[in-house]
């Protein structure tokens, strides 16, 4: 039974474009998500979060767009670079309990 | 430099050879947990602390412990390694459960 779904286990889009990684959960009761952005041979690295009392939260070229009502969240990257080719990772998490993870997605930045 | 230092990084070992990767941080978090990532799979969670000498099973314990004796220092331990166990480990240190996580390098683990 997996609460936190990412169901595009891939994505290529072309460097100056938009990346639009999407992220649905089952569990209304979540209330913290993050994104966080994988390289081959590191660890993930946090890239943004945000609660469930907003509805966007935006860091430079990242923004992340939570509804609620459906259960989705999303991180645009704009532009895409190719160093932001990376495998995402959404999290989620209510009160005081563990992070649960998607399963990723693969973003391949083109130039 | 904050980090999480994990330790070693490739290992290879056989069926049944005790053994332990090691996992340390410098943040002086109180929230440290171990994660295996496999392919198709993503980021499970296999143990966590929330304190020194508190440690809960996280979503695929089975095979595995883990102590907390310090708050620096979270080893995983396999007693029996089995070839199901090969994957990519990552430690994960953070102030709190469900605040930003830094994680470490990883390792990757063969069993034979």
């Amino acid at each position: 039974d997996q609460q936190v779904k990412q169901n595009s286990p891939s994505l290529s889009v072309q460097e100056g474009r938009i990346s639009i990684l999407n992220c649905d959960y089952t569990n209304s009761m979540f209330d913290y998500f993050l994104w966080y952005k994988k390289y081959p041979a590191e660890g993930p690295t946090f890239l943004i979060s945000i609660s469930s009392i907003k509805d966007k939260n935006e860091d430079g070229r990242f923004t992340v767009f939570l509804n609620k009502s459906a259960k989705h969240l999303s991180l645009h990257i704009v532009p895409s670079q190719p160093g932001d080719s990376a495998v995402y990772f959404c999290a989620a998490s209510v009160g005081n309990t563990p992070l649960v993870f998607g399963k990723g997605t693969r973003l391949s930045v083109i130039a | 430099e904050a980090q999480v230092t994990q330790n070693p990084r490739y290992l290879i070992t056989v069926t049944g050879k005790k053994l332990t990767v090691t996992c340390s941080q410098n943040m002086n978090h109180e929230y440290m947990s171990w994660y295996r990532q496999d392919p198709g799979l993503g980021l499970r969670q296999i143990y966590y602390s929330m304190n020194v000498e508190v440690t809960d099973k996280g979503d695929v314990p089975e095979g595995y412990k883990v102590s907390r004796k310090e708050k620096r220092n979270f080893p995983l331990i396999l007693e029996s390694p089995s070839p199901n166990q090969t994957s990519l480990y990552f430690c994960a240190s953070s102030y709190g459960v469900n605040t930003e996580a830094f994680f470490g390098q990883g390792t990757r683990l063969t069993v034979v």
